[in-house]
């Protein structure tokens, strides 16, 4: 079975600034995805970010960029240059390779971004 | 075009009644979900076909009973409604099938709010 931790139930930070979202996960398995998920205030799920575990190099998505520690399995979000309308609930997830796609996901991230 | 849509959005109902939630996706994925996110907003998979098979059954009271007519289509219908199952259920798809369209990802709908009273 595989779980999922997101130990920062809240955080904020200041417009333009970084921040740094954290996550860690457990899986007997070799090949698994690991994802952020973003839900804004009106509740659509949008995918922020995907990484494949067999992958060494962090992905990165514009501002988005993940530091993927697969031995300390760890999978941490850092959003740079922070705007407003990042403000959301930020959801880590993971789901195994091979056919199966069931994302088990953590408890989530409340972002505030501030002015 | 809405890649996956749920309708309804919103449903306020009473408790014992019996509702249905439907879920379409034009994606032509093979796999098709159904999540529940509860109050504190923690989401977990209930139910999952492929290709209209029944692959993931999670421990879901029998009372919500899955249909899907085809790959396209999931439905979701709740018998007996209590007030514990008030929340916002999420449909969502995905390529299974392994290869290169299987990326993991999910595609998710817009989510529909269930209120019992």
């Amino acid at each position: 079975a595989q779980t999922v931790t997101q130990s920062q139930p809240e955080m904020s930070v200041q417009e333009a600034e970084t921040v740094t979202l954290s996550c860690t996960y457990d899986t007997s398995e070799s090949n698994y995805y690991l994802f952020w998920y973003k839900q804004p205030p009106s509740r659509q799920m949008i995918l922020v970010i995907r990484q494949e575990a067999y992958k060494q190099q962090n992905a990165t998505e514009n501002r988005f960029s993940v530091n993927f520690q697969k031995a300390a399995k760890s999978f941490s979000l850092k959003i740079s240059d922070s705007q407003l309308g990042d403000t959301a609930m930020y959801f880590c997830a993971s789901s195994l390779t091979g056919g199966g796609n069931k994302l088990t996901f953590g408890t989530g991230t409340q972002l505030k971004v501030e002015l | 075009d809405t890649a996956v849509s749920q309708t309804p959005k919103y449903l306020v109902t009473q408790m014992g009644n019996d509702k249905s939630i439907k879920c379409e996706q034009n994606l032509g994925h093979d796999t098709m979900y159904w999540y529940k996110q509860d109050s504190k907003k923690f989401l977990k998979i209930m139910f999952s076909y492929n290709n209209k098979e029944l692959i993931i059954n999670e421990t879901v009271p029998n009372r919500f009973s899955p249909k899907s007519p085809d790959k396209a289509h999931l439905n979701l219908h709740i018998n007996s409604l209590e007030l514990g199952d008030s929340a916002v259920y999420f449909c969502a798809s995905s390529q299974r099938r392994s290869g290169i369209l299987n990326t993991g990802e999910l595609f998710f709908g817009e989510g529909s709010r269930l209120t019992v009273l």
